[in-house]
């Protein structure tokens, strides 16, 4: 099972761009990218997924380089309501019985 | 997209009790869920595997006997904590993949305080 390594906390201010990485050394080739939110007394969301180079979608960027070891979610123009637990999990997208396991996540706090 | 749905979203017992939470997979079946918990300020830790038709694989460290699941059809996997204690009060989530590859939904989670 990879695992993944994130900064456990970030301080931003609203209209900032934030980009949060991680690291996936044992990353595998099967493996796809993934980054949930998670707000307090919630399930975690989805927010985007790849599995190399870079995919865009209404709310995030996420980077990945050519090694796939690491990626980077990049969260344009943050507002307060983006204040959230932020977690990147790497598993076999197409195997519905996959586990995935949470790292510690990275716990964003965006200032007025 | 993939709905899950997790009843109750909230829950108080007495010690001693048992408390059943359920996990739909509304618009798509799912052969496999997965139940984690959360306390406060922590992140989610894998419980069991819920298994469509046969018994739950269980994280070590887990009571299968304290943390009774079933997963009797492919739309529906419940969590039964027996006698229940204190210190399982805890944020209890569940999710499932729809196999279309977006990824895993969760539950919106049950909050089990018991008392």
């Amino acid at each position: 099972l990879a695992k993944t390594t994130q900064p456990i906390s970030m301080d931003s201010y609203e209209g900032q761009e934030v980009n949060i990485t991680c690291s996936h050394n044992n990353i595998a080739t099967n493996d796809y990218i993934t980054w949930y939110q998670q707000f307090p007394s919630q399930g975690p969301r989805f927010i985007i997924q790849g599995y190399k180079t870079k995919v865009t979608n209404e709310v995030a960027s996420l980077f990945i380089p050519a090694d796939r070891k690491s990626s980077t979610l990049s969260l344009p123009r943050v507002s307060l309501s983006d204040t959230a637990v932020y977690y990147c999990l790497v598993g076999d997208k197409m195997d519905s019985s996959y586990k995935l396991i949470f790292g510690s996540g990275t716990r964003l706090l965006v200032r007025p | 997209g993939a709905v899950v749905s997790q009843h109750p979203s909230w829950v108080i017992c007495k010690s001693g009790t048992s408390v059943k939470i359920e996990c739909r997979s509304l618009d798509f079946q799912a052969t496999t869920m997965f139940w984690y918990r959360q306390f406060p300020k922590q992140s989610l830790m894998l419980m069991a595997t819920s298994n469509e038709g046969s018994k739950a694989t269980y994280e070590q460290g887990v009571e299968k006997d304290k943390f009774l699941i079933n997963h009797a059809s492919l739309t529906l996997s419940t969590l039964t904590v027996t006698s229940a204690h204190p210190e399982d009060s805890s944020f209890y989530i569940c999710s499932a993949s729809s196999n279309t590859g977006d990824g895993y939904t969760f539950g919106s989670g049950t909050r089990l305080t018991v008392v």
